[in-house]
C-alpha cells in the first residue's frame, strides 16, 4: 500500500534555514502537501504541489520534488520561534488535489524545534 | 468564523459509552472526512463521504460509524467507546475541482477511561 516516511525530529537554529524532507511510495501520487500542525491545534495547509512540478516558492517555503526518487522536501528560509510546530507530508494520487477515494496519506510529523 | 467546526473540543467518556462527534462545514464541499491521530503514528483515515448518499470505509473504521446528515454535516459515532479509541479526531472537508485540498478542523480530544 501506499507509505509516506518522514524523520520524526528535526532541530535548527533561530535564523537558519529548516529542511524536512519526505518520502513516498506511491508512484501514482498527483498532488503532494505539507501542512503544520501547533500545539494544540488542528492542521494547517502551508502548501502543495502537483506532480508534474520540481519546484514550488511561497515566500520563506520552498517545496522541492524528485518525482523521479519519489522524494519531497520543504524549506522554511529564515526559520522563527514561531515555525516551532510538527509539520506532515501527505499525498493524494487523486486527480483532485482535496484527495481521492481513501483522502490523504500522511506521514507520521517531523518535529521541528527551535533552538536560539 | 472558522469554515470547519467540531464539536465538542474535548471529552472524557468511559468504556461501553456511546459517543458522537459532530463536525459542520461553511465552505459548501461535498467531501467530508474523519481521521484520527495517535501520536508518532500520523493521521489515519476512519471514514470519507463524497456527498449526501456516498459513505466509504477508510483504513480503520472499525469500532466507528458515521451519518451524513446534509452537505455541511458529518457526525462520526464510537457505539461502545474503548480505551484504544483514546485520540484527537480531525474532520476534514474538500470539493471543488483543480487547486483545492484538504481543510481541517480544530480537532476534538477524545480520552476513553
Amino acid at each position: 500500500g501506499e507509505d509516506v516516511e518522514q524523520s520524526l525530529f528535526l532541530s535548527v537554529r533561530e535564523g537558519d534555514s529548516s529542511v524536512i524532507n519526505c518520502t513516498y511510495t506511491d508512484s501514482s501520487s498527483t498532488y503532494l502537501y505539507w501542512y503544520k500542525q501547533e500545539p494544540g491545534a488542528g492542521l494547517q495547509l502551508l502548501t502543495y504541489i502537483f506532480s508534474n512540478m520540481d519546484m514550488k516558492q511561497d515566500q520563506r517555503l520552498t517545496v522541492l520534488l524528485n518525482k523521479k526518487d519519489k522524494h519531497l522536501s520543504l524549506r522554511i528560509a529564515d526559520t522563527q520561534t514561531g515555525d516551532s510546530a510538527i509539520y506532515f507530508c501527505a499525498e493524494s494520487a487523486s486527480q483532485y488535489s482535496g484527495g481521492g477515494a481513501d483522502g490523504l496519506t500522511f506521514g507520521k510529523g517531523t518535529h521541528l524545534i527551535i533552538q536560539p | 468564523d472558522a469554515d470547519v467546526t467540531q464539536t465538542p473540543r474535548n471529552r472524557i467518556t468511559k468504556t461501553g459509552k456511546r459517543i458522537m462527534l459532530e463536525c459542520s462545514q461553511t465552505k459548501g464541499h461535498d467531501r467530508m472526512y474523519w481521521y484520527r491521530q495517535d501520536p508518532g503514528l500520523g493521521l489515519q483515515l476512519i471514514y470519507y463521504s463524497f456527498d449526501v448518499k456516498d459513505i466509504n470505509k477508510g483504513e480503520i473504521s472499525d469500532g466507528y460509524s458515521v451519518s451524513r446528515q446534509a452537505q455541511a454535516k458529518f457526525s462520526l459515532s464510537l457505539e461502545s467507546a474503548i480505551p484504544n479509541q483514546t485520540a484527537l479526531y480531525f474532520c476534514a472537508t474538500s470539493g471543488g475541482l483543480g487547486a483545492d485540498t484538504q481543510y481541517f478542523g480544530p480537532g476534538t480530544r477524545l480520552t476513553v477511561l
